[in-house]
Protein backbone atom coordinates (compact mmCIF):
# COMPACT_ATOMS: atom_id res chain seq x y z
CA UNK A 1 0.00 0.00 0.00
CA UNK A 2 1.02 3.53 -0.18
CA UNK A 3 3.05 5.53 2.37
CA UNK A 4 5.19 7.98 3.62
CA UNK A 5 8.37 8.07 5.42
CA UNK A 6 9.39 11.29 7.00
CA UNK A 7 12.75 11.74 8.70
CA UNK A 8 12.34 11.72 12.44
CA UNK A 9 12.64 15.04 14.65
CA UNK A 10 12.59 16.47 16.68
CA UNK A 11 14.65 19.26 14.82
CA UNK A 12 16.22 22.38 16.72
CA UNK A 13 17.71 24.88 14.59
CA UNK A 14 18.66 28.22 14.98
CA UNK A 15 16.86 31.16 13.60
CA UNK A 16 18.45 32.15 10.13
CA UNK A 17 19.67 28.49 9.49
CA UNK A 18 18.67 26.68 6.29
CA UNK A 19 16.22 23.98 7.08
CA UNK A 20 15.70 20.25 5.08
CA UNK A 21 12.93 18.04 6.23
CA UNK A 22 13.14 14.69 4.77
CA UNK A 23 10.47 13.04 3.10
CA UNK A 24 10.27 9.55 0.50
CA UNK A 25 6.90 7.68 -0.26
CA UNK A 26 5.94 5.20 -1.67
CA UNK A 27 2.93 4.42 -4.27
CA UNK A 28 1.40 2.21 -7.06
CA UNK A 29 0.40 5.18 -8.89
CA UNK A 30 1.09 8.77 -9.81
CA UNK A 31 0.34 10.87 -6.34
CA UNK A 32 -0.21 14.38 -5.71
CA UNK A 33 2.26 15.28 -2.67
CA UNK A 34 1.61 17.98 0.14
CA UNK A 35 3.30 19.94 2.97
CA UNK A 36 0.96 20.58 6.21
CA UNK A 37 1.95 22.25 9.14
CA UNK A 38 0.72 22.39 12.34
CA UNK A 39 1.25 25.31 13.96
CA UNK A 40 1.04 25.28 17.90
CA UNK A 41 -2.67 25.14 19.05
CA UNK A 42 -3.77 25.22 15.77
CA UNK A 43 -5.14 22.90 13.06
CA UNK A 44 -3.76 21.16 9.84
CA UNK A 45 -3.34 23.66 7.55
CA UNK A 46 -1.90 23.14 3.90
CA UNK A 47 1.44 24.71 3.11
CA UNK A 48 2.35 23.62 -0.45
CA UNK A 49 1.66 20.84 -2.62
CA UNK A 50 3.02 19.23 -5.98
CA UNK A 51 0.82 17.48 -8.22
CA UNK A 52 3.29 15.72 -11.17
CA UNK A 53 6.98 14.72 -11.56
CA UNK A 54 9.09 18.25 -11.21
CA UNK A 55 6.70 20.10 -10.07
CA UNK A 56 7.46 22.76 -7.73
CA UNK A 57 5.51 23.58 -4.51
CA UNK A 58 6.24 26.95 -2.72
CA UNK A 59 4.54 28.83 0.06
CA UNK A 60 6.19 30.74 2.82
CA UNK A 61 9.42 30.54 1.57
CA UNK A 62 9.08 27.07 2.28
CA UNK A 63 10.04 24.74 -1.43
CA UNK A 64 9.90 21.10 -2.16
CA UNK A 65 10.12 19.23 -5.40
CA UNK A 66 8.61 16.80 -6.53
CA UNK A 67 10.91 13.63 -7.51
CA UNK A 68 9.85 10.97 -9.09
CA UNK A 69 13.10 8.79 -9.65
CA UNK A 70 13.81 9.21 -5.69
CA UNK A 71 10.59 8.96 -4.76
CA UNK A 72 11.15 12.03 -2.38
CA UNK A 73 9.20 15.75 -1.53
CA UNK A 74 12.03 17.20 0.32
CA UNK A 75 11.59 20.39 2.37
CA UNK A 76 13.64 23.33 2.09
CA UNK A 77 13.82 26.72 3.66
CA UNK A 78 16.88 29.15 3.28
CA UNK A 79 16.31 31.02 6.12
CA UNK A 80 14.17 30.10 8.94
CA UNK A 81 12.21 32.19 12.15
CA UNK A 82 11.12 31.37 15.59
CA UNK A 83 7.50 31.69 13.81
CA UNK A 84 8.03 28.95 12.18
CA UNK A 85 8.43 26.49 14.56
CA UNK A 86 5.73 24.05 14.24
CA UNK A 87 5.00 20.05 13.62
CA UNK A 88 4.80 19.33 9.81
CA UNK A 89 3.56 16.61 7.98
CA UNK A 90 4.38 15.28 4.56
CA UNK A 91 1.22 13.80 2.65
CA UNK A 92 0.25 11.41 -0.81
CA UNK A 93 -3.18 11.00 -1.98
CA UNK A 94 -3.96 9.33 -5.02
CA UNK A 95 -7.23 8.58 -7.01
CA UNK A 96 -9.11 7.64 -4.01
CA UNK A 97 -8.46 11.35 -2.43
CA UNK A 98 -7.49 10.30 0.92
CA UNK A 99 -4.66 11.27 2.52
CA UNK A 100 -2.01 9.23 3.64
CA UNK A 101 0.81 11.24 6.15
CA UNK A 102 3.96 10.66 7.69
CA UNK A 103 4.46 10.60 11.56
CA UNK A 104 4.89 14.39 11.46
CA UNK A 105 8.82 16.11 12.04
CA UNK A 106 8.65 18.39 15.03
CA UNK A 107 10.83 21.70 14.42
CA UNK A 108 11.87 23.94 16.68
CA UNK A 109 13.68 27.74 16.02
CA UNK A 110 15.49 29.59 18.31
CA UNK A 111 16.27 33.32 18.52
CA UNK B 1 -15.38 32.91 5.97
CA UNK B 2 -16.07 30.01 8.21
CA UNK B 3 -13.89 27.16 8.15
CA UNK B 4 -14.35 23.40 9.09
CA UNK B 5 -15.77 23.15 12.76
CA UNK B 6 -15.73 20.16 15.18
CA UNK B 7 -17.57 19.50 18.57
CA UNK B 8 -16.70 18.94 20.90
CA UNK B 9 -13.10 19.88 21.05
CA UNK B 10 -12.73 17.91 23.97
CA UNK B 11 -14.13 14.79 25.50
CA UNK B 12 -13.88 12.50 28.14
CA UNK B 13 -15.37 9.10 28.38
CA UNK B 14 -15.39 6.20 30.79
CA UNK B 15 -14.66 2.98 28.64
CA UNK B 16 -17.56 1.25 27.07
CA UNK B 17 -19.43 5.26 26.48
CA UNK B 18 -20.73 6.03 23.72
CA UNK B 19 -19.33 8.95 21.77
CA UNK B 20 -20.52 11.20 18.94
CA UNK B 21 -18.39 13.65 17.23
CA UNK B 22 -19.69 16.54 14.89
CA UNK B 23 -18.34 18.01 12.21
CA UNK B 24 -19.52 20.99 10.44
CA UNK B 25 -17.81 21.20 6.82
CA UNK B 26 -17.21 24.55 4.88
CA UNK B 27 -20.49 25.17 3.05
CA UNK B 28 -20.39 23.73 -0.60
CA UNK B 29 -17.80 21.41 0.07
CA UNK B 30 -18.84 18.04 -1.60
CA UNK B 31 -16.27 15.87 0.26
CA UNK B 32 -15.80 14.99 3.97
CA UNK B 33 -13.26 13.34 5.46
CA UNK B 34 -12.42 11.75 8.98
CA UNK B 35 -9.08 11.13 9.88
CA UNK B 36 -7.89 9.72 13.65
CA UNK B 37 -4.15 10.98 15.24
CA UNK B 38 -2.87 9.21 17.69
CA UNK B 39 -0.53 11.47 20.18
CA UNK B 40 2.88 11.95 18.32
CA UNK B 41 1.84 10.59 14.99
CA UNK B 42 0.51 11.70 12.03
CA UNK B 43 -3.62 11.44 10.87
CA UNK B 44 -4.48 8.00 9.66
CA UNK B 45 -7.68 7.89 7.21
CA UNK B 46 -10.91 6.78 8.69
CA UNK B 47 -13.92 7.46 6.38
CA UNK B 48 -14.72 9.62 3.33
CA UNK B 49 -17.93 11.07 1.76
CA UNK B 50 -19.25 12.35 -1.24
CA UNK B 51 -22.07 13.96 -1.01
CA UNK B 52 -24.14 12.08 1.45
CA UNK B 53 -22.23 8.87 0.42
CA UNK B 54 -19.66 7.10 2.06
CA UNK B 55 -17.56 5.49 -0.77
CA UNK B 56 -14.43 4.44 1.77
CA UNK B 57 -14.47 3.04 5.00
CA UNK B 58 -11.60 1.59 5.04
CA UNK B 59 -9.56 3.12 7.63
CA UNK B 60 -12.70 2.54 10.08
CA UNK B 61 -11.04 0.00 12.96
CA UNK B 62 -13.71 -2.18 14.14
CA UNK B 63 -17.30 -2.34 13.77
CA UNK B 64 -17.79 -0.20 16.74
CA UNK B 65 -16.91 2.54 14.80
CA UNK B 66 -19.66 4.14 12.35
CA UNK B 67 -19.91 7.78 10.41
CA UNK B 68 -22.54 9.30 8.68
CA UNK B 69 -23.41 12.01 6.64
CA UNK B 70 -27.23 11.86 6.05
CA UNK B 71 -28.15 15.31 3.86
CA UNK B 72 -24.59 15.46 2.74
CA UNK B 73 -23.53 18.08 4.73
CA UNK B 74 -22.85 18.13 8.29
CA UNK B 75 -21.22 14.22 9.57
CA UNK B 76 -20.89 12.57 12.68
CA UNK B 77 -18.63 10.22 13.80
CA UNK B 78 -20.10 7.69 16.46
CA UNK B 79 -18.34 5.31 19.11
CA UNK B 80 -19.77 2.38 20.87
CA UNK B 81 -18.54 0.50 23.82
CA UNK B 82 -15.30 3.17 23.90
CA UNK B 83 -12.14 1.23 24.59
CA UNK B 84 -8.99 2.94 25.71
CA UNK B 85 -7.13 2.68 22.44
CA UNK B 86 -10.05 4.70 21.11
CA UNK B 87 -7.83 8.03 22.77
CA UNK B 88 -7.04 10.39 20.32
CA UNK B 89 -7.35 13.86 18.44
CA UNK B 90 -10.33 13.19 15.71
CA UNK B 91 -9.80 15.18 12.74
CA UNK B 92 -12.90 16.66 10.18
CA UNK B 93 -11.39 17.60 6.72
CA UNK B 94 -13.48 18.32 3.56
CA UNK B 95 -12.68 19.86 -0.02
CA UNK B 96 -14.36 21.20 -2.52
CA UNK B 97 -14.24 18.15 -4.92
CA UNK B 98 -12.89 14.95 -4.36
CA UNK B 99 -9.81 14.82 -6.85
CA UNK B 100 -6.18 14.01 -5.33
CA UNK B 101 -5.18 17.44 -5.96
CA UNK B 102 -8.29 19.15 -4.28
CA UNK B 103 -6.79 21.21 -0.88
CA UNK B 104 -8.17 19.15 2.22
CA UNK B 105 -9.08 21.90 5.08
CA UNK B 106 -8.80 20.55 8.40
CA UNK B 107 -11.11 21.46 11.50
CA UNK B 108 -9.57 22.13 15.05
CA UNK B 109 -10.51 18.45 15.74
CA UNK B 110 -12.24 16.60 18.81
CA UNK B 111 -9.45 15.57 21.61
CA UNK B 112 -11.20 11.91 22.96
CA UNK B 113 -9.57 10.71 25.92
CA UNK B 114 -10.61 7.51 27.31
CA UNK B 115 -10.37 6.51 30.92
Amino acid sequence: GNSVTQMEGPVTLSEEAFLTINCTYTATGYPSLFWYVQYPGEGLQLLLKATKADDKGSNKGFEATYRKETTSFHLEKGSVQVSDSAVYFCALSEEAQKLVFGQGTRLTINP
Amino acid sequence: GAGVSQSPRYKVAKRGQDVALRCDPISGHVSLFWYQQALGQGPEFLTYFQNEAQLDKSGLPSDRFFAERPEGSVSTLKIQRTQQEDSAVYLCASSLEGRGSYEQYFGPGTRLTVT
